[in-house]
């Protein structure tokens, strides 16, 4: 396909479980975003990857989460010993240019719900 | 530190009406960017329009105009003779001089609802 996809769609999980999420970006964008989107905090800013440099994982909101993104393409978001609060829409976004001055291009989301 | 409030969070307007979102800003950088994005229920946000700070001329895109006022740190969206299909949530966002590495600032999103 044409855009950024993301998968699953939808995950249910047991409070205590790791989970996976992944993203294909748009083939040939080198930057790729993960933001977290929930009712009460809107939309946060988890990571940043720009092409193979390792990220800044400043903004992660434990050390539960990890990210990585293989061969400057496919990333996976992972998050360890989920707990309910962690229930949220993550999204992950590409972009052909370095910086967050120009548009991002977005995924539809996994809708993450921890039981 | 930067901020964008959109204060309001649901707006509910009949086909055919005018509806301005509001969005205010915070920033110390000098140069910045700031955007509009369209989250229909689909749910992958839609990019709407990207401004920069020294560029203050208003725009306007068929039905959407958008003011920037920088003596009020606003940008202002409106849709001029709403429709249906303009409801979706929209959100306003910042981007400062830091980069790709500080991600976007969005505000939290206004629900627009148009009613036919």
């Amino acid at each position: 396909g044409a855009g950024v996809s993301q998968s699953p769609s939808n995950k249910v999980t047991e409070k205590g479980k790791d989970v996976e999420l992944r993203c294909d970006p748009i083939s040939g964008h080198t930057a790729l975003y993960w933001y977290r989107q929930s009712l009460g905090q809107g939309l946060e800013f988890l990571i940043y990857f720009q092409g193979n440099s390792a990220p800044d994982k400043s903004g992660l909101p434990s050390d539960r989460f990890s990210a990585e993104r293989t061969g400057g393409s496919v990333s996976t978001l992972t998050i360890q010993r989920t707990q309910q609060e962690d229930s949220a829409v993550y999204l992950c976004a590409s972009s052909p240019w370095a910086t967050t001055n120009e548009k991002l291009f977005f995924g539809s989301g996994t809708q993450l719900s921890v039981l | 530190a930067q901020k964008v409030t959109q204060a309001q969070t649901e707006i509910s307007v009949v086909e055919k009406e005018d509806v301005t979102l509001d969005c205010v800003y915070e920033t110390r950088d000098t140069t910045y960017y700031l955007f509009w994005y369209k989250q229909p229920p689909s749910g992958e946000l839609v990019f709407l329009i990207r401004r920069n700070s020294f560029d203050e001329q208003n725009e306007i895109s068929g039905r959407y105009s958008w003011n920037f006022q920088k003596s009020t740190s606003s940008f202002n969206f409106t849709i001029t003779a709403s429709q249906v299909v303009d409801s979706a949530v929209y959100f306003c966002a910042l981007s400062g001089e830091g980069g790709g590495a500080d991600g976007l600032t969005f505000g939290k999103g206004t629900h627009l609802i148009i009613q036919p």
